[in-house]
This record gives C-alpha cells, structure tokens and sequence, in this order.
C-alpha cells in the first residue's frame, strides 16, 4: 500500500521560505508523477505543481514564479519551496500521486501558517 | 485565469440519486481534460473517486459513476447513503497544468 507522508514547518514567517517534503512509501517514486495541492481553511483545492521522477515539471501559472518543486529519488521524496510568501498562502499542503491521468494516493496533509 | 465551475450545494435524500456536474471557463468539458473526481469529509484528505471521465479505483463504492454530460464532466450518486455527505470536487487537466472545480457540497436528508 503506496503511502504519502509530508512534513515541514508548521509555521513560517512573512517573506520567508516555505519548505516542504513528501516521503513516498511502500512503492516506488520512480514511473509516476508527483503533486502538491494545497486548500486554505474553509476554501477548496489548489493545485501548486508536478514533477516526474526524472524530474520534469509543470507549475500552476498563478504561483510559478514563487514555486520549485524537486524530486529525491534516492530517498523517495519530492519537496516544494514556495518563496516571499504572505498569509494568504496559510494552508493545509498536500501531496498526491499521479499517475496516468489518474490521482490515486494522498498524503493526510500539513497545515502551514504565515504569521510572525 | 480558467475557472472550473461546480454547483456550490446539493440535497439528496438517503437512497436517492444525484448528479453532480463540472464546467469550464473554456468550454466543452471532453475526455481530454481526463476528468477525476475526489471526495472530501472534514478534517480528512481528498479520496479519489474516479479518473479520466468514468474509471473507477478498486475502492470506489458501485454507487458513484462518471460521465460527459452536455459538455460538462458529471458524477452521479445512485442510492446515496449517509456516509455519501461531503465535498466533492473534480479536476480537469489542461495540456500540463491541473485546475480543480470549486466544489460541490452534497447533504443527505
């Protein structure tokens, strides 16, 4: 049973960096594509990024220029650093599997705060 | 900025049936925009449902199924149950880029 696992800082500053990593177990990160969404408190689902285990990505437009996204395959992981952010990126972070045209498996999620 | 547009409520009776349905900012939802739809209860993660229009994954319950419906992507609940209470949303693949619906939030009454 493939299982997704995120971890990071539950809480960053305003203007800092974001950082978060997904631990892949139970499978393989290699075949698949790799994403994380996000969903604010009371609001829906947002799609961040994808990258494919030979690293390949694909960013939404609206956050691209804050967004990298990168993939550890010695470690099954893949990690996301959303930069200068605000509260407004305040969320529950998650990470998905994707893989053809389907998203299967999901981590439970993080809740990140932007407060000082 | 595309938009992808779900009905915000719904109410089912338990063993009714209902449909969901998602809408493009651009147009005819088809097969090409792989639709997947994801269920999600409070507190909890999405759980996916269905992918590319109407495949369903091993866990997905004989009650849910998906479709193309007048140039929407559609999910339809058929003999709802109680447990069936929750956010759903679906997901359009745009050429690279993902966009998730707004949402549609199902009560069972």
């Amino acid at each position: 049973q493939v299982q997704l696992q995120e971890s990071g800082p539950g809480l960053v500053k305003p203007s800092e960096t974001l950082s978060l990593t997904c631990t892949v177990s139970g499978g393989s990160i290699s075949s698949y594509y790799w994403s994380w969404i996000r969903q604010p408190p009371g609001k829906g689902l947002e799609w961040i990024a994808y990258i494919s285990y030979s690293g390949s990505t694909n960013y939404s437009p609206s956050l691209k220029s804050r967004v990298t996204i990168s993939v550890d395959t010695s470690k099954n992981q893949f990690s996301l650093k959303l930069s200068s952010v605000t509260a407004a990126d305040t969320a529950v972070y998650y990470c998905a599997r994707v893989g053809s045209m389907t998203w299967d498996y999901w981590g439970q999620g993080t809740l990140v705060t932007v407060s000082s | 900025q595309t938009v992808v547009t779900q009905e915000p409520s719904l109410t089912v009776s338990p063993g009714g049936t209902v449909t969901l349905t998602c809408a493009s900012s651009t147009g005819a939802v088809t097969s090409g925009y792989y639709p997947n739809w994801f269920q999600q209860k409070p507190g909890q993660a999405p759980r996916a449902l269905i992918y590319s229009t109407s495949n369903k994954h091993s866990w997905t319950p004989a009650r849910f199924s998906g479709s193309l419906l007048g140039g929407k992507a559609a999910l339809t609940l058929s003999g709802v149950q109680p447990e069936d209470e929750a956010e759903y949303y679906c997901l359009l693949y745009y050429g690279g880029a993902y966009v998730f619906g707004t949402g549609t939030k199902v009560t069972v009454l």
